[in-house]
């Protein structure tokens, strides 16, 4: 089975800060990895994903992340926090025997001017 | 870019009456599409994984009589919500996947739920 743990419901920082978004996988098979955006009533965008090879990872919007095997980590961060990088943002898994995506709890990130 | 179509984006119903909402792969085939389930500020929780050509396969606790899928051709899937009660109301959402090993998903825009 696999799961995602996403630490911290609720983030602040403010404009122009470093953002980091904790995300700890767990999973019996080698993981896929993703995170995606997600902005009030609308669907999901994908921000970057890991399937293999170079384990960091450079998505859209300046957003980057790293997998890192020995922590079970993909936390995802983003050098200078922009105003509209407010929104939801979710880590999600898939791999093995079947193509699942399985989703974490998820981060609501605000950005303070 | 693959573009998966939701429709519609929002539906209010009365209670007891059905609602269809449809998932389209507009520019790619999607042997498999999923259907997820979002509740006001929470994560989304799969509902059924919907393969072309056979039947849906539910996760546990998700009612197949209430929730019906069909996935009648490579570029479409619909979910119907049958009898559907205000505990029904949410944000669902449906996905393709590009492949079959997991690569990727294209995601629908989602469609809001309300029963009253």
């Amino acid at each position: 089975a696999q799961s995602v743990t996403q630490l911290g419901s609720h983030v602040s920082v403010s404009e122009g800060a470093l953002v980091l978004l904790r995300c700890n996988y767990s999973s019996s098979v080698p993981p896929y990895l993703f995170w995606y955006v997600q902005y009030p009533n609308q669907g999901l965008q994908l921000l970057l994903k890991y399937t293999t090879g170079a384990t960091l990872v450079k998505g859209i919007n300046g957003f980057e992340a790293e997998f890192k095997k020995s922590e079970t980590s993909f936390h995802l961060t983003k050098p200078s926090a922009h105003m509209s990088d407010a929104a939801e943002y979710f880590c999600a898994v898939s791999g093995g025997a079947t193509n699942k995506l399985i989703f974490g709890t998820g981060t609501l990130l605000a950005i303070q001017p | 870019g693959a573009v998966v179509s939701q429709h519609p984006s929002w539906v209010i119903c009365k209670s007891g009456t059905s609602v269809k909402i449809e998932c389209r792969s507009l520019d790619f085939q999607a042997t498999t599409m999923f259907w997820y389930r979002q509740f006001p500020k929470q994560s989304l929780m799969l509902m059924a994984t919907s393969n072309e050509g056979s039947k849906a396969t539910y996760e546990q606790g998700v009612e197949k009589d209430k929730f019906l899928i069909n996935h009648a051709s490579l570029t479409l899937s619909t979910l119907t919500v049958t009898s559907a009660h205000p505990e029904d109301s949410s944000f669902y959402i449906c996905s393709a996947s590009l492949d079959r090993i997991g690569y990727g998903y294209t995601f629908g825009s989602g469609t809001r739920l309300t029963v009253v």
